[in-house]
């Protein structure tokens, strides 16, 4: 079955640290550019970092740039959103996405929840 | 960043009716726009991407148009199953941008 599969999001106080991950499974991974994308509670959809098929490219947000890393594995089909010095406004549904040929996201995962209060 | 304006918000329709959202964009962004539809609870799902082309899978009762910064989304013979939330999204500009949404109720 095609699929993304997201994990590790939680509760974590203001200034803390998480790693999401995302697996991916039922398609080559190693051709796609792969995507974040989240949604706060009654907000529009926000698209947080991408990284190229080899790594060799990774592009943020400007909320995010400089706090969060996104890295993938292609030997375990599998990407990655390290956040640190979190922020109560980045309290949201994480969304890992495969990126399609016309720059859309084809393939979207459960979401993975992450909430940033103390 | 490029600001894409969804009209209306929340518009209330029959089963079996037509319905057509639109989505503004601040600025020129050729044809690189995608629809999306997302259920309670649930992730989005592509619709129409390049603006009027129909995702693989997707009911032939969604289409897209538009170019530049005027695009509409329309539904004809609404079925119980299209009642959700629609969004547009830009793909010209980095960074992507979506519409704020509109929610699409049952009349």
């Amino acid at each position: 079955e095609v699929q993304l599969v997201e994990s590790g999001g939680g509760l974590v106080q203001p200034g803390g640290s998480l790693r999401l991950s995302c697996a991916a499974s039922g398609f080559s991974f190693r051709i796609y550019w792969m995507s974040w994308v989240r949604q706060a509670p009654g907000k529009r959809l926000e698209w947080v970092a991408n990284i190229k098929q080899d790594g060799s490219e990774r592009y943020y947000v400007d909320s995010v740039r400089g706090r969060f890393t996104i890295s993938r594995d292609n030997a375990n089909n599998s990407v990655s959103l390290q956040m640190n010095s979190l922020r109560a406004e980045d309290s949201a549904v994480y969304y890992c996405t495969r990126d399609s040929g016309g720059r859309a996201f084809d393939l979207w995962g459960q979401g993975t929840v992450v909430t940033v209060s103390s | 960043d490029i600001q894409m304006t969804q009209s209306p918000s929340s518009v209330s329709a029959a089963v079996g009716d037509s319905v057509t959202i639109t989505c503004r964009a601040s600025q020129g962004i050729n044809s690189w726009l995608a629809w999306y539809q997302q259920k309670p609870g649930k992730a989005p799902n592509l619709l129409i991407y390049l603006a009027s082309r129909l995702q693989s899978g997707v009911p032939s009762r969604f289409s897209g148009s538009g170019s530049g910064t005027d695009f509409a989304l329309t539904i004809t013979s609404l079925q119980p199953e299209d009642f959700a939330t629609y969004f547009c999204q830009q793909a010209n500009t980095f960074p992507s941008t979506f519409g704020q949404g509109t929610k699409l109720e049952i009349k």
